[in-house]
């Protein structure tokens, strides 16, 4: 398997505009989590989806923010308006209980560096 | 006060020195605890779990659970330059339930 694959890897873009990133999980990974990491902040759960339902938002910083997983195999984070403070790395990681002896062992994408001038 | 500490580094030790990670946490009900690493410009990656207390060695590396001090620690060995990375503690309630990470530790082995 690929892995998990985020796109794009590098994201450039003026305050206002809309950013989407997207997300390819692991076949047959049930579970999808996004993260944003800062240096301050560390690595921080934004919401997380079981079987393309989103389970837990409470990580989603404001309005601004919005995530959908119309499929198993594609997810999107998109943030309108972007905003200078927005800037981070982007983490995907999805994860399944088949075959763990947790099921919380999460994999993830080599991650989508967001900058916002 | 964060669910999870973990002190930031950097730190720096020469190749074979013996490494100490750690990290502190307050919630008494966390029973899921891993290790992640990850490189620069890369996603991290799980390295170690441990369930409850008590260790487990895997190789150079070894991961200890003190529940009665809230404290977890890995342990590196024979350290090497491809060691250096940033190292996640993260944990969780139960055996389904999302991760909290901690900040990371930035390690560094010099030749």
């Amino acid at each position: 398997d690929a892995g998990v694959i985020q796109s794009p890897r590098h994201e450039v873009t003026e305050m206002g505009q809309e950013v989407t990133l997207r997300c390819k999980p692991i076949s047959g990974h049930d579970y999808l989590f996004w993260y944003r990491q800062t240096m301050m902040r560390g690595l921080e759960l934004l919401i997380y989806f079981n079987n393309n339902v989103p389970i837990d938002d409470s990580g989603m910083p404001e309005d601004r923010f919005s995530a959908k997983m119309p499929n198993a195999s594609f997810s999107t984070l998109k943030i309108q308006p972007s905003e200078p403070r927005d800037s981070a790395v982007y983490f995907c990681a999805s994860s399944s209980a088949l075959g763990q002896p947790i099921q919380n062992i999460q994999y993830f994408g080599a991650g989508t560096r967001l900058s916002v001038l | 006060q964060k669910e999870v500490e973990q002190d930031p580094g950097p730190l720096s030790v020469p190749e074979g020195a013996i490494v100490s990670l750690n990290c502190t946490y307050s919630n008494s009900a966390f029973q899921y605890f891993m290790w992640y690493r990850q490189y620069s410009r890369k996603g991290p990656e799980l390295l170690m779990y441990t369930y409850s207390s008590g260790n487990k060695e895997d190789g150079r590396f070894t991961a200890q659970v003190d529940k009665s001090s809230k404290y977890i620690s890995l342990f590196i060995r024979d350290s090497q330059p491809s060691d250096s990375a940033t190292y996640l503690c993260a944990m969780s309630v139960g055996r389904a339930d999302k991760l909290i990470f901690g900040t990371g530790t930035r390690l560094q082995v010099f030749p």
